[in-house]
């Protein structure tokens, strides 16, 4: 079964602190694939990135930047510079090759940016 | 155009009520996904179509019905729903079925009453 831990339920940064989020998964698959999604206010879900397990080469998109460590099995998300937009629920989900098509979320991470 | 769109946005309906969700997309994917999401709490699946056929029911409730007419549009119809039904309806798509990314619509806010 997999399974995603992100054990921090809810952060508050004042603005311009970076924020990291951590994200720990169990999979007993050697094939697998890691995301991230935001969550606003708003309700939708949007899609950050997607990281499938041989692809251990950390990955920046301005100020979004995500730590890959097969050996710790640790998908961590940092926030550089934090802004009031990025208040939102930041949800790390995995979907194995094998079975099924559910992705496995992590119960989420209320981020709060204090102007 | 990486847009899932829902309507209605929110919907109040009494328990004997039946009522519909829909959901479109023009992105060419060929899976689709209904979740239920509860506030707090991560999404859960209910279903998922894959070309348009049933792949996967999560021990979802009768008085849900999934139906997906083509390729593009996907509905959630009710009927008979308890006040604990009420919440987050997400609809999603992605390339196909699996690991690929889905894209989520924003949502219909459901209470039931």
């Amino acid at each position: 079964a997999q399974k995603v831990t992100q054990a921090q339920t809810e952060i508050s940064v004042v603005e311009k602190e970076d924020v990291t989020l951590d994200c720990v998964y169990e999979t007993r698959d050697t094939t697998y694939y890691l995301f991230w999604y935001k969550q606003p206010p708003s309700g939708e879900l949007v899609f950050l990135i997607r990281r499938n397990s041989f692809d251990e080469q950390n990955e920046i998109s301005g100020r979004y930047s995500w730590n890959f460590q097969k050996s710790t099995s640790s998908f961590n998300f940092t926030i550089t510079a934090s802004q009031v937009v990025d208040s939102a629920v930041y949800f790390c989900a995995l979907s194995v090759t094998y079975g099924n098509n559910r992705l496995a979320f992590g119960k989420g991470n209320q981020v709060v940016v204090i102007p | 155009d990486t847009e899932v769109t829902q309507t209605p946005k929110h919907l109040v309906m009494g328990m004997t009520n039946k009522k519909s969700l829909k959901c479109e997309q023009h992105m060419g994917h060929r899976a689709m996904y209904w979740y239920k999401q509860k506030a707090k709490k991560p999404p859960e699946l209910m279903f998922v179509y894959s070309y348009e056929k049933l792949s996967i029911n999560e021990s979802v409730p009768s008085r849900f019905s999934p139906e997906c007419p083509n390729s593009s549009l996907l509905n959630l119809h009710l009927h008979a729903l308890q006040p604990e039904d009420s919440a987050l309806y997400l609809c999603a798509s992605s390339l196909r079925a699996g690991h690929t990314e889905a894209f989520f619509g924003q949502g219909t806010r459901l209470t039931v009453v």
